[in-house]
């Protein structure tokens, strides 16, 4: 079955980076887009990104954009979700959602199925 | 953007009654764009419906989607204990903040 297997929680200090990785199985790697989405603790939902494992294109919400990076390995079928200067604010569950569209086709923005979440903690 | 209001934020049924969950965009959207999504604490959200009315694949025909325009609504038919959860609308890529079926 299809399956998103997620890196463990992390605790970095304010400045710091953190790298979430997220292990596909189940189905072929190239053929979905791959999106990250945040929780902060208590709160709603929040997309930050898109990769096509294809080619690695990658498309950011205008919000992180210049401190997030997400890269893939098609040797291990892991997608990465990199975000650098952290913040308290970036304390959150992060998790990554497989698209239900096909690659090449448009994505879908609908995400199914999603890993089990990293929860990054930030603190000095 | 667009703006996803979730209307109530709370909801307090007993397993067997009707749930109606409303989702209210700030503009007109296309509904072949909107999702729904249940979350149970500690877990990973689902999906439920995509495209305001298709249900994703094995989710119980008790979940129904419905709406265009800017208003659209989840119904759950008949709610059993499972269902208690944080139910999510999505319209691009913006999500409502979320309604909470509790247990009466």
């Amino acid at each position: 079955q299809v399956q998103l297997v997620q890196s463990g929680a992390e605790v970095k200090k304010p400045g710091a980076s953190v790298k979430v990785s997220c292990k596909a199985s189940g189905y072929t790697f190239t053929s979905y887009y791959m999106h990250w989405v945040r929780q902060a603790p208590g709160q709603g939902l929040e997309w930050m990104g898109i990769i096509n494992p294809s080619g690695g294109s990658t498309s950011y919400a205008q919000k992180f954009q210049g401190r997030v990076t997400m890269t893939r390995d098609t040797s291990t079928s892991t997608v990465y979700m990199e975000l650098s200067s952290l913040r308290s604010e970036d304390t959150a569950v992060y998790y990554c959602a497989r698209d239900i569209v096909v690659v090449p086709a448009a994505p879908s923005n609908w995400f199914d199925p999603w890993g089990q979440g990293t929860l990054v903690t930030v603190s000095s | 953007e667009i703006v996803l209001t979730q209307s109530p934020g709370t909801l307090s049924l007993s397993p067997g009654e009707r749930a109606t969950l409303s989702c209210r965009a700030s503009q007109s959207v296309s509904s072949s764009y909107l999702a729904w999504y249940q979350q149970k604490p500690g877990q990973a959200p689902r999906l439920l419906i995509y495209g305001a009315s298709s249900r994703a694949t094995g989710i119980p025909d008790r979940f129904s989607g419905s709406g265009s325009g800017t208003d659209f609504t989840l119904t759950i038919s008949r709610l059993e204990p499972e269902d208690f959860a944080v139910y999510y609308c999505q319209q691009y890529l913006a999500f409502g903040g979320g309604t909470k079926v509790e247990i009466k």
